[in-house]
């Protein structure tokens, strides 16, 4: 029973391309959650998805940062025009429903550095 | 709003000692939900335990428990008889208890540091 698989592990990018990052949730899981971690630092809430919806953006940049969960397929984290600052670990958490009991299952993370 | 705080940047413990991580939180929502995970030098978020606003007692997981305070808002882990591997970044994290959504507030981490 594979857990969540997040890819690429690492990603390179020189600042002004873009970056995507995929998650495939737990099987039976509909609910995706992204997460993004600066060095040094904890993680911080970005999105929150369900099949074909976004539920939570919060914490999502207003500008260059996307995400969508299709119905047939990963979930996509996008940057565009990525910048240095951009550089970060994202994670990806996904969970059986979007109640408010037990565990929140993560991915590996994908790392994001912006030359 | 909610807040989690780890006061601990490091810690440095000799092997098979036990250890106390602090946590603090500040929330006005009776209902909430409090997490501890590990995060080693490869990367990955391991959940370790779990603990509920309304849970009578401190959650145990093997050589993990929680000391929950409730009137004192701290979540202290507690790890018994530490080992090497057990050297790691551990953050605290909370859970809005209310409608939906497992969206966590992370602490800024303490980093255990495990000596032989």
């Amino acid at each position: 029973n594979a857990g969540v698989m997040q890819n690429p592990r690492h990603l390179v990018r020189r600042r002004g391309q873009e970056a995507r990052l995929r998650c495939s949730p737990m099987k039976g899981h509909s609910h995706v959650y992204w997460y993004r971690q600066l060095p040094e630092e904890g993680l911080k809430f970005m999105v929150y998805l369900q099949k074909e919806n976004i539920i939570d953006e919060s914490g999502m940049p207003k500008e260059r940062f996307s995400a969508e969960f299709p119905k047939e397929g990963p979930s996509i984290l996008r940057i565009q025009q990525v910048v240095r600052g951009d550089s970060a670990a994202y994670f990806c958490a996904s969970s059986e429903t979007g109640a408010n009991t037990g565990e929140l299952f993560f991915g590996e993370g994908s790392r994001l550095t912006v030359l | 709003a909610q807040k989690i705080t780890q006061t601990q940047p490091g810690m440095f413990v000799q092997e098979k000692e036990a250890v106390t991580l602090d946590c603090t939180y500040d929330t006005s929502d009776p209902s909430y939900g409090l997490f501890w995970y590990k995060q080693p030098s490869s990367g990955e978020m391991i959940f370790l335990i779990y603990q509920g606003s309304y849970d009578q007692q401190n959650a145990t997981e093997g050589r993990y428990s929680l000391n929950f305070q409730k009137a004192r808002k701290s979540a202290n882990l507690v790890i018994s008889a530490s080992q090497l591997g057990d050297s790691a970044m551990y953050f605290c994290a909370m859970r809005k208890g209310s409608q939906g959504a497992q969206k966590l507030v992370f602490g800024q981490g303490t980093r255990l540091t495990i000596n032989p």
